[in-house]
């Protein structure tokens, strides 16, 4: 079975600097992996996918995230947060071939 | 182009009664997907059309959930005999082709309110 752990539900940053949110997966073979982000009152959107061409994958807003195989991990990073990027961010990893299964979500402040 | 939209975008009904959600996906997406975010469960998978194959229904949670999706298109997802714990928002997403590898894009959402 796959699955995500997201390992903050808050994480909260000042203006400029940066950014770290941390993904845990489980998978018995080579995962597809998304993070997806959540505005208030919007629809999701995709900010960057790993489908195992490259383990440095960079994202829309100047995020990118690094596949890393020995630790399980696939955390989210940007140098230097924006007020803007305040949102949910969800981890996810591929069901079954067919679904998202997503991770419980990480909430990111951005403190002026 | 245009994204995927859902309607309506807020729908409150009253427990037991019937609701249909609807999804139009991104023209020429062969694969819809159902999603339901909630305060509880978070995030989940309800269920998945690919083009004329049978719907994976794995994630739909009771008998009292059914989804359609005419001509390869447009989707309804039904809920008979709405119950409070129904209360979510239902989110509605297609790919291109349903692979692995796929963007899902999604919809708006609607938001169900049972009292």
């Amino acid at each position: 079975a796959q699955s995500v752990t997201q390992l903050d539900s808050h994480v909260s940053v000042s203006e400029g600097t940066p950014v770290l949110l941390r993904c845990n997966y489980s998978s018995s073979y080579s995962p597809s992996l998304f993070w997806y982000v959540q505005h208030p009152n919007k629809g999701l959107q995709l900010l960057l996918k790993y489908t195992s061409a490259a383990t440095l994958v960079k994202g829309i807003n100047g995020f990118e995230a690094e596949f890393k195989k020995s630790e399980t991990s696939f955390h989210l990073t940007k140098p230097s947060a924006h007020m803007s990027d305040a949102a949910e961010y969800f981890c996810v990893v591929i069901l079954r071939g067919r679904a998202l299964t997503f991770g419980s979500g990480t909430r990111l402040q951005v403190q002026p | 182009g245009a994204g995927v939209s859902q309607s309506p975008s807020n729908k409150v009904t009253e427990k037991g009664k019937d609701v249909e959600l609807r999804c139009d996906p991104i023209s020429g997406h062969t694969a819809l997907y159902w999603y339901r975010q909630s305060l509880g469960q978070g995030l989940e998978f309800l269920i998945y059309f690919q083009g004329n194959s049978a719907p994976d229904k794995s994630g739909l949670p009771s008998d009292r959930f059914s989804a359609e999706r005419t001509g390869g298109s447009v989707s309804t997802l039904t809920i008979q005999r709405t119950q409070q714990e129904d209360s979510a928002v239902y989110l509605c997403a297609s790919s291109w082709s349903g692979t692995n590898t796929d963007t899902q894009y999604f919809g708006p959402g609607t938001r169900l309110t049972v009292l």
